[in-house]
Formats: C-alpha cells, sequence, structure tokens
C-alpha cells in the first residue's frame, strides 16, 4: 500500500528557532500533499495544501510566512515553522494523494513539536 | 463540505460489535462517505469508503441509507486495539481536502 513517511517524528526546539519537517511518499508519486496541525484532544486542522512545483495554498488564519512549505518533488513537501514559539507546540501530520488512488489521503506519522 | 455530526464517545466491551452513526444532511449528489481511525500520535489511517447502500472489506462494514444523510460504521467483534477516534467525512472524490470533525472516541474495555 501507499506509505508516507515523516521526519522527524519527535522534535524539541527552542523558542524563536525554526524547525522543517519533512514529509515523504514512499512508493507513490504525490500529485498533492497536505500539511495538518492537532492540538491535544481535538481534531485535525487542514493548514495548506501543497502542490508539486507551485505556491501551496493556505487556509484561512495560517501564516503563510510562519509556516514555510516547500513542494520541491512529488515525493517531497516540507514544513518549515520559522520562529517559533510554545504556542506552536502541536502535532503536525501530512499526508498525501494521487488521482491514481481515487484520491485517496494516505497520512504520514505525525510529528510532535515542542516549543521551549 | 458537508458538515458531519457524530457522537463524541462510545463505550464497548471486547467482542462486541460497535455501530457509530454520523450525519451529513447536507450531503451533495457528488459526495462520497470515508471513516479513518486514528490512533494517539499517529496519523489516521482510512478505514472505509462507500457511497450507497452498503460496503463491506476486511475491517468494517458501512451502511449507507437510500437517502444518504446518515451512515453508519459497523466494527464488528471489537478488541482492545480498536480502541482509537474515528472520524467520519464526506467530499466529492474530485475535491482533495478533507474536513475533519471532532470524531467519535471509542474505548473498548475487557
Amino acid at each position: 500500500g501507499a506509505v508516507v513517511s515523516q521526519h522527524p517524528s519527535r522534535v524539541i526546539c527552542k523558542s524563536g528557532t525554526s524547525v522543517k519537517i519533512e514529509c515523504r511518499s514512499l512508493d507513490f508519486q504525490a500529485t498533492t500533499m497536505f500539511w495538518y496541525r492537532q492540538f491535544p484532544k481535538k481534531s485535525l486542522m487542514l493548514m495548506a495544501t501543497s502542490n508539486e512545483g507551485s505556491k501551496a495554498t493556505y487556509e484561512q488564519g495560517v501564516e503563510k510566512d510562519k509556516f514555510l512549505i516547500n513542494h520541491a518533488s512529488l515525493t517531497l513537501s516540507t514544513l518549515t515553522v520559522t520562529s517559533a514559539h510554545p504556542e506552536d507546540s502541536s502535532f503536525y501530520i501530512c499526508s498525501a494523494t494521487t488521482y491514481l488512488t481515487n484520491n485517496e489521503q494516505f497520512f504520514g506519522p505525525g510529528t510532535r513539536l515542542t516549543v521551549l | 463540505l458537508a458538515k458531519t455530526t457524530q457522537p463524541i464517545s462510545m463505550d464497548s466491551y471486547e467482542g462486541q460489535e460497535v455501530n457509530i452513526t454520523c450525519s451529513h444532511n447536507n450531503i451533495a449528489t457528488n459526495d462520497y462517505i470515508t471513516w479513518y481511525q486514528q490512533f494517539p500520535s499517529q496519523g489516521p489511517r482510512f478505514i472505509i469508503q462507500g457511497y450507497k447502500t452498503k460496503v463491506t472489506n476486511e475491517v468494517a462494514s458501512l451502511f449507507i441509507p437510500a437517502d444518504r444523510k446518515s451512515s453508519t460504521l459497523s466494527l464488528p467483534r471489537v478488541s482492545l486495539s480498536d480502541t482509537a477516534v474515528y472520524y467520519c467525512l464526506v467530499g466529492d472524490s474530485n475535491d482533495y481536502k478533507l474536513s475533519f470533525g471532532a470524531g467519535t472516541t471509542v474505548t473498548v474495555r475487557a
């Protein structure tokens, strides 16, 4: 089946630093990748939609200058949390999809970000 | 994207059947119904998808009445490892975006 990986799985950083999270589709080429954020005991919130080679589309209320998304290839998307603050601490999940799988989204295992 | 409503939580015991009903009164003609499962600190996992009537796979069954304004996910003979949050989503297969509601926390006890 389609596998999506994320790296790192867990990261702790100091306030003010930037953190990069990678999302890779391991055995398929993803036409679109998505980034979600999930706070404890809450549902997933879509942050942005990313298509290879084009600018990401951000959901309302998500700061594009703070959450930089780069989708350099059909198998890799990165999310950079710039100048992280404690309120950015959350569980970040990516997903990938392709029209070849009837647009089913395959989710990564998530990245736990803790900002001190 | 059609809004969905599902119970916040459900408790069950091992070996029982668990049925979770999701309401989606504003479902559109092109919308499919998809259910995901999420364990703590993991990404969601696809369980089942359907358009109408009944769909069954090795994990669950999905019952959709003729008016499609609701759907029921049925988990047969649950085990402790089925304790998770279950999300019902409704959307057009041509629309990649998924909108997650609050989900249903299913707790299976021994």
